[in-house]
């Protein structure tokens, strides 16, 4: 089975700063995809970078970057220059490869507050 | 514009009373997904269907049903079986892929009294 740990229930981080996001994973396949996503307080879920388990190079998107160590099996979310609409709950997530579309396996997340 | 519809966005029920909560995709995805969300405890999955005609439970399946008539649509119900259904319900849909982003709907907030 696979899981999602997110140590950090909460992070704060001052403005214009960058922030780094922890998630590490667990798995016994080979072939898996990591996910970010953005909850605001609205609930919506906002998708925010991906990362395959055979990429060699970290996934960048915008001030979105993943921080991808296979072998520590972390998938670490480092957003720079922080802005106050940061401030939401993000939610690391892997899908494995098992015959088709198997589902997000999401972390508890962490809450992120951008502070002025 | 295409996206997923989750509808109502508030609901009020009595204990007891079976409730279905709707979700419709125009996104021509095959997948689709129900997860729930309570604090805390990040999004656990309660069903998913790859195709029409077919899905599977999830982690926290009892209590809850559904059906796949329709590529469209997903609808979740959720029954009295159900111990404690207060909770924020999200509907997803993806295409096929090991990387394929999952689309959220915006939530179904229910609250049971």
């Amino acid at each position: 089975a696979q899981k999602i740990t997110q140590t950090q229930p909460g992070m704060f981080v001052q403005e214009k700063e960058a922030v780094t996001l922890d998630c590490t994973y667990d798995t016994s396949d080979q072939s898996y995809g990591l996910f970010w996503y953005k909850q605001p307080s609205s609930g919506e879920m906002i998708f925010l970078i991906y990362q395959g388990s055979y990429d060699e190079q970290n996934a960048t998107e915008g001030r979105y970057s993943l921080n991808f160590q296979k072998a520590r099996k972390s998938a670490n979310l480092v957003i720079s220059a922080s802005q106050l609409g940061d401030s939401a709950m993000y939610f690391c997530a892997m899908r494995v490869e098992v015959g088709g579309n198997t589902p997000l396996v999401f972390g508890k997340g962490t809450r992120l507050s951008v502070i002025a | 514009d295409g996206g997923i519809t989750q509808s109502p966005k508030y609901l009020f029920r009595k204990e007891g009373q079976n409730v279905t909560l709707s979700c419709e995709q125009n996104l021509n995805h095959d997948a689709m997904y129900w997860y729930r969300q309570d604090p805390g405890q990040g999004l656990r999955l309660i069903y998913y269907s790859q195709i029409v005609n077919d899905f599977q439970k999830g982690d926290i399946a009892e209590g809850y049903s559904v059906s796949r008539e329709k590529k469209e649509s997903f609808p979740l119900t959720v029954t009295s079986a159900q111990k404690n259904p207060t909770a924020f319900y999200l509907c997803a849909s993806s295409l096929t892929g090991l990387l394929a982003e999952a689309f959220f709907g915006q939530g179904t907030r229910l609250t049971v009294v």
